[in-house]
């Protein structure tokens, strides 16, 4: 069965340093989300991508945030100058279609030291 | 702001039925979601209904709308320790494409 698969699954780094957080959505689908998890709280939404371009963003993806689908296969979110508060756990998600059903990745666990 | 609510645990014994509910606020959601999250896993999509209906059935798992409440409830038959994880109930914010507001989630426990 097809699936979202998110490398690296834990990624430390030291605060203002720039990730990369890389994700491969499902083969035939169109739109692709990130969301993150703070330990302890709920998923939030972060931002949305079809057609090359961002469809929403939270308030939470300020410029210190990008994505960016390089090739036909990936999709990543990097963050420029990372701070302690973005340790969290960053889920990618895919649709095939408009308000479709969203298929989530496993994760990348980011700390940030 | 739209928010969507649940409660944070859940007891039942090996073979019984599982409830578990959630509200939302937002009267403009047009899908409703339950999600699985097993330890040190992603969020697996278990099921979803659209706004215009009032049940879904699938296998041991029923959901059941109540738009006017805005009400949502995941009833896991038979329930397997093998069910024991966090259940995720969103909902799409407003007209958006895909911005899902999550619940905090209910730690399902199954004794056996």
């Amino acid at each position: 069965e097809p699936e979202v698969t998110q490398t690296p699954s834990h990624q430390v780094t030291q605060m203002g340093q720039e990730v990369i957080l890389r994700c491969v959505p499902i083969s035939n689908h169109l739109y692709f989300y990130w969301y993150r998890q703070i330990l302890g709280q709920k998923v939030e939404f972060l931002v949305s991508f079809y057609n090359n371009e961002i469809s929403e963003k939270s308030e939470i993806f300020d410029d210190q945030f990008s994505v960016e689908r390089p090739d036909g296969s990936n999709f990543t979110l990097k963050i420029r100058s990372t701070k302690l508060e973005d340790s969290a756990m960053y889920f990618c998600a895919s649709s095939e279609r408009d308000r479709g059903e969203q298929y989530f990745g496993p994760g990348t666990r980011l700390t940030v030291t | 702001g739209e928010d969507v609510e649940q409660s944070l645990f859940l007891s039942v014994r090996e073979g019984d039925s599982s409830v578990i509910n959630c509200t939302y606020t937002d009267s403009s959601s047009t899908y409703l979601y339950w999600y699985k999250q097993e330890p040190g896993a992603g969020l697996q999509l278990l099921t979803y209904i659209f706004s215009n209906m009032d049940m879904k059935q699938d296998q041991r798992l029923t959901v059941l709308l109540n738009k006017k409440d805005k009400h949502l409830s995941l009833r896991i038959a038979d329930t397997q320790t093998g069910d024991s994880a966090i259940y995720f109930c969103a909902a799409n914010y407003g007209g958006s494409q895909g911005n899902l507001i999550f619940g905090k989630g209910t730690k399902l426990s199954v004794k056996p």
